[in-house]
C-alpha cells in the first residue's frame, strides 16, 4: 500500500517562502504523477500543480505560475512544493496526492501540512 | 477554467434515510474515449479528503455499496441509500478534464 508523509506545520512571515515535502512509499515512485491541492479556512479545495516524479516535468496552475515550484528527489522518494512570497492569503492546509491514472483520480493523499502566514 | 457547483451545501440527515448531492460543471466532463471526468471525495473532520467515486461512477476500493455516483456530461449525482453515522463530513466533487483541476464549494452531511 502507498503511503504519503508530509513534513510538519510551518509558521512564516509575509513575504518570505516555505517549502513543504511529501515522502511517498512504495517501490514505483518514478511512475507517480503527485499533485498539490490546498485548503484555505473556509474556502474550497484548490489544486496549485502537479509533478511527475519520473522526469520531474511540472505543470502549474495560473494563479500560482511564479510563486510555486515542485521538484522531487528520486532518491528520497520524495517530492517538494516551495512557495514564495507568501501573504496571509496563503494560509492554508496544503495535501499532496497521487494520481491512479486508471482511475484520472486521487487515490492517496497525504496528511496535509499546515501552512501559516503572518505579518 | 471549469466551475464546479454543489447543492445543497449542508444536508441534515436521519440515519438510514437516503441522502443525494448534486454537482454540475460549466462545460460538458465526457472525455472522447466515453468516461466522465468526475470524482467525489469524502473529508471526514479533521482529515484528509478520501476518495468514493471515479470517471463519475465507479466506487473506490473499500467503498460501501451504500454509495452510487451517477450522470454524464455536466449533471453529475452522489446518492446515499441508507446514511450511516460514519457518513458525516464533506463531500467533494472534482474534474479531472483538463488543468486546473477544480473542486465544488462542497456538501456537509450531518446527522440529524
Amino acid at each position: 500500500q502507498v503511503h504519503l508523509v508530509q513534513s510538519g506545520a510551518e509558521v512564516k512571515k509575509s513575504g518570505a517562502s516555505v517549502k513543504v515535502s511529501c515522502k511517498a512509499s512504495g517501490h514505483t515512485f518514478s511512475n507517480y504523477a503527485i499533485h498539490w491541492v490546498r485548503q484555505a479556512p473556509g474556502q474550497r479545495l484548490e489544486w496549485v500543480g502537479w509533478i511527475n516524479a519520473g522526469n520531474g516535468k511540472t505543470k502549474y496552475s495560473q494563479r500560482f505560475q511564479g510563486r510555486a515550484t515542485m521538484t522531487r528527489d528520486t532518491s528520497a522518494s520524495t517530492v517538494y512544493m516551495e512557495l514564495t512570497s507568501l501573504t496571509s492569503e496563503d494560509s492554508a492546509v496544503y495535501y499532496c496526492a497521487k494520481v491512479q491514472p486508471d482511475f484520472e483520480a486521487f487515490d492517496i493523499w497525504g496528511q496535509g501540512t499546515m501552512v501559516t502566514v503572518s505579518s | 477554467d471549469i466551475v464546479m457547483t454543489q447543492s445543497p451545501l449542508s444536508l441534515p440527515v436521519t440515519p438510514g434515510e437516503p441522502a443525494s448531492i448534486s454537482c454540475r460543471s460549466s462545460q460538458s466532463l465526457l472525455h472522447s474515449n466515453g468516461y466522465n471526468y468526475l470524482a467525489w471525495y469524502l473529508q471526514k473532520p479533521g482529515k484528509s479528503p478520501q476518495l468514493l467515486i471515479y470517471l463519475g461512477s465507479n466506487r473506490a476500493s473499500g467503498v460501501p455499496v451504500r454509495f452510487t455516483g451517477s450522470g454524464s456530461g455536466t449533471d453529475f449525482t452522489l446518492k446515499i441509500s441508507r446514511v450511516e453515522a460514519d457518513d458525516v463530513g464533506v463531500y467533494y466533487c472534482m474534474h479531472t478534464l483538463q488543468t486546473p483541476f477544480t473542486f465544488g464549494g462542497g456538501t456537509k452531511v450531518e446527522i440529524k
